[in-house]
């Protein structure tokens, strides 16, 4: 157990449905971050916040919209998606943005199938 | 080609083998992590380190940054570490963002 939740586990979607992911943490961490894993690539970083400051978005396609409302607690809301958006979403956070001394603590992620 | 480069892809071994997973890279950076990911997605931070030599337990991981190069290494396998372990680096510049390697997926059977 990371201390990193994400809901739900598992989400099948079509390409017309809107939905959000949840991700939620009481480490007491000020940096989280939306990573998308694809079948055989390397992780890729979606979006990085900063005490609920977005300071990174990895060029990603508008029907990802991220929440971060407080430090505790980040969303993902979904429209109109592609087939090829079906990953592994995992959620991760570190006391700050990434240092020298900073390990990333990850959630189970949610497996996201959008037919 | 990736900027991280894992290898083998795939491991299988024997309970009790003597495990190590190799890393490369290709960029300047200022630290390597290596993660742990099982079956069902969760992954865990096993190391973090910049220079020299770390050790947990049956883990241990070794960087030169001179050769660009960082190995894992399990002693005496046991089936429960059957996983995908993951390279990662943060750059010299822009230490926000990690860059992964695609994965080793050791399987080790009883």
């Amino acid at each position: 157990e990371t201390g990193v939740t994400q809901t739900p586990r598992h989400l099948v979607m079509g390409m017309t449905n809107k939905k959000s992911l949840k991700c939620e943490q009481h480490l007491g961490h000020n940096a989280m971050y939306w990573y998308k894993q694809s079948a055989k690539k390397p992780l890729e970083l979606m979006f990085v916040y900063n005490f609920k400051e977005q300071t990174e978005n990895n060029s990603v396609p508008s029907r990802f919209s991220p929440e971060c409302p407080n430090s505790s607690h980040l969303f993902l809301h979904l429209h109109t998606l592609q087939p090829e958006d079906s990953a592994l979403y995992l959620c991760a956070s570190s006391p700050a943005t990434l240092t020298l001394y900073e390990k990333l603590f990850f959630g189970s992620g949610t497996q996201l199938s959008v037919l | 080609k990736n900027e991280v480069e894992q290898s083998p892809q795939n491991l299988t071994a024997q309970e009790g083998e003597f495990i190590t997973i190799n890393c490369s890279y290709s960029v300047g950076i200022s630290a390597l992590h290596w993660l742990q990911q099982h079956p069902g997605g969760g992954i865990v931070s096993l190391f973090m380190l910049s220079s020299g030599k770390k050790k947990h337990g049956r883990l241990i991981a070794t960087i030169n940054i001179q050769e660009k190069h960082s190995s894992l290494h399990i002693t005496a396998s046991h089936p429960r570490d059957s996983a995908v372990y993951i390279c990662a680096v943060n750059r010299s510049y822009n230490t926000d963002k990690l860059i992964f390697g695609t994965g080793t997926r050791l399987q080790v059977f009883p």
